[in-house]
């Protein structure tokens, strides 16, 4: 089935650094892909997706594209603020049927941005 | 924008117990909702998807005898852990989708359940 792998955390970064975080895939077919936040004691959020190879989904300065070629998706920041911190979730959509429009979702990777 | 309600957000209950956990479409018409599990700093694992109206459909090793799910209404789904155990102390989270041929983007924010 599909499935992601995502880069272990913690991440700890200064305020203002570059942040990327890893994530690969494997699927079969052409799955869409999601980058999901959890900030503490929420829940999550979608952050961006891209639903094809080469799309590049954005949001509140994250960024990351759909790499058929290296089957990867990984989530890029320019320039991260204390806000940033949070857990960051790779997902893409399953391939089975019965579960319509399920995800699978990465371990998750904790950041913390210090001032 | 949608937003999906899960109530309540914490419980705390004894061994044998069952509790309900809801999970509510707020502004739009949910017919599919899904159930998920996260362990401490682990992933979110699928334990079920419910569809309006039908019976739920479970992931390989969840016991649906335990986990019941309900999904009466295009905008309320619940989930009933049964004769409740410590070891089913986790975070759960459901998740609505009103689209067809995409995936769910709208969470809970979840429960926390402890059996003690």
């Amino acid at each position: 089935g599909n499935s992601v792998t995502q880069m272990e955390g913690p991440v700890t970064l200064s305020e203002e650094a570059f942040l990327t975080i890893n994530c690969t895939y494997t699927a079969t077919g052409y799955p869409s892909l999601f980058w999901y936040v959890q900030y503490p004691g929420e829940g999550l959020q979608l952050l961006l997706k891209a639903t094809k190879a080469d799309d590049k989904g954005s949001n509140k300065g994250f960024e990351a594209t759909y790499r058929k070629e290296t089957t990867s998706f990984h989530l890029e920041k320019g320039s991260v603020q204390v806000s940033d911190s949070a857990v960051y979730f790779c997902a893409l959509s399953r391939s089975n049927s019965n579960s319509g429009y399920a995800l699978n979702f990465g371990k998750g990777t904790s950041l913390l941005v210090t001032p | 924008g949608a937003v999906v309600s899960q109530h309540p957000s914490w419980v705390i209950c004894k061994s044998g117990t069952s509790v309900k956990i809801e999970c509510r479409s707020l502004d739009f018409q949910a017919t599919t909702m899904f159930w998920y599990r996260q362990f401490p700093k682990q992933s979110l694992m699928l334990m079920a998807t419910s569809n309006e109206g039908s019976k739920a459909t479970y992931e390989q090793g969840v016991e649906k005898d335990k986990f019941l799910i309900n999904h009466a209404s295009l905008t309320l789904s619940t989930l009933t852990v049964t004769s409740a155990h410590p070891e089913d102390s986790s975070f759960y989270i459901c998740s609505a989708s009103s689209q067809s041929g995409n995936s769910p983007l709208h969470f809970g924010n979840g429960t926390r359940l402890t059996v003690t």
